[in-house]
């Protein structure tokens, strides 16, 4: 079965730095995409950014990329330059690429300090 | 262009109340998910919906729980006889035909005393 796994419960971080949070995740299949997704205090899950398995090429989106590396499967998510509105609950998820359903890890809470 | 929409946001019931959550899926999607997230824990599939069709309820717990998605109207997750373990926030996404993102609704609050 696939599972996806956020090691770290909480991070910190101060506004302006940066700051990788991590994913690992476990499956035996070829394809695959990746994605992060943001839920702030409102709980509203944003897509941050996505990576198809298939792509060799780190996504970027503005601010954030993400270091996939497919023989180790880790998937962490970098944020440059920090603002207060990163602060939120941030979640790795899988999906395999002959199924719809989404797998997400337990989540980090990432804190942004002025 | 209005996101997926789902109602309503907060739903109190007593034990043993029926639940019936709605999500409108954004324009031009026809594929609905629906997952359920307990306290301080990532979201859990529950079911995958087309119109008018089940395709994979691998995650919806066999008694008590149902969904549907007509041809008009809709999707409606529907949950029986509510116990205090139901309580959860429960999220819609959508997408369209071999889109792989889904998007997500802002989550019904169902609180069971």
């Amino acid at each position: 079965a696939q599972t996806v796994t956020q090691s770290q419960p909480e991070m910190s971080v101060q506004e302006a730095e940066t700051v990788t949070l991590s994913c690992t995740y476990d499956t035996s299949e070829s394809d695959y995409y990746l994605f992060w997704y943001k839920q702030p205090p409102s709980r509203q899950m944003i897509l941050v950014i996505r990576q198809e398995a298939y792509k060799q090429q780190n996504a970027t989106e503005n601010r954030f990329s993400v270091n996939f590396q497919k023989a180790a499967k880790s998937f962490s998510l970098k944020i440059s330059d920090s603002q207060l509105g990163d602060a939120a609950m941030y979640f790795c998820a899988y999906r395999a690429d002959n199924t719809d359903k989404l797998i997400f890890g337990t989540g980090t809470r990432l804190q942004v300090f002025p | 262009n209005a996101g997926v929409m789902q109602n309503p946001r907060h739903l109190v019931r007593r034990r043993g109340q029926e639940a019936r959550l709605r999500c409108s899926p954004m324009k031009g999607h026809s594929h609905v998910y629906w997952y359920r997230q307990l306290p301080e824990e990532g979201l859990k599939f529950m079911v995958y919906l087309q119109k008018e069709n089940i395709i994979d309820e691998s995650g919806m717990p066999k008694e008590r729980f149902s969904a549907e998605f007509p041809k008009e109207g809709p999707s409606i997750l529907r949950i029986q006889q509510v116990v205090r373990g139901d309580s959860a926030a429960y999220f819609c996404a959508s997408n369209r035909a071999g889109g792989y993102e889904q998007y997500f609704g802002p989550g019904t609050r169902l609180t069971v005393t």
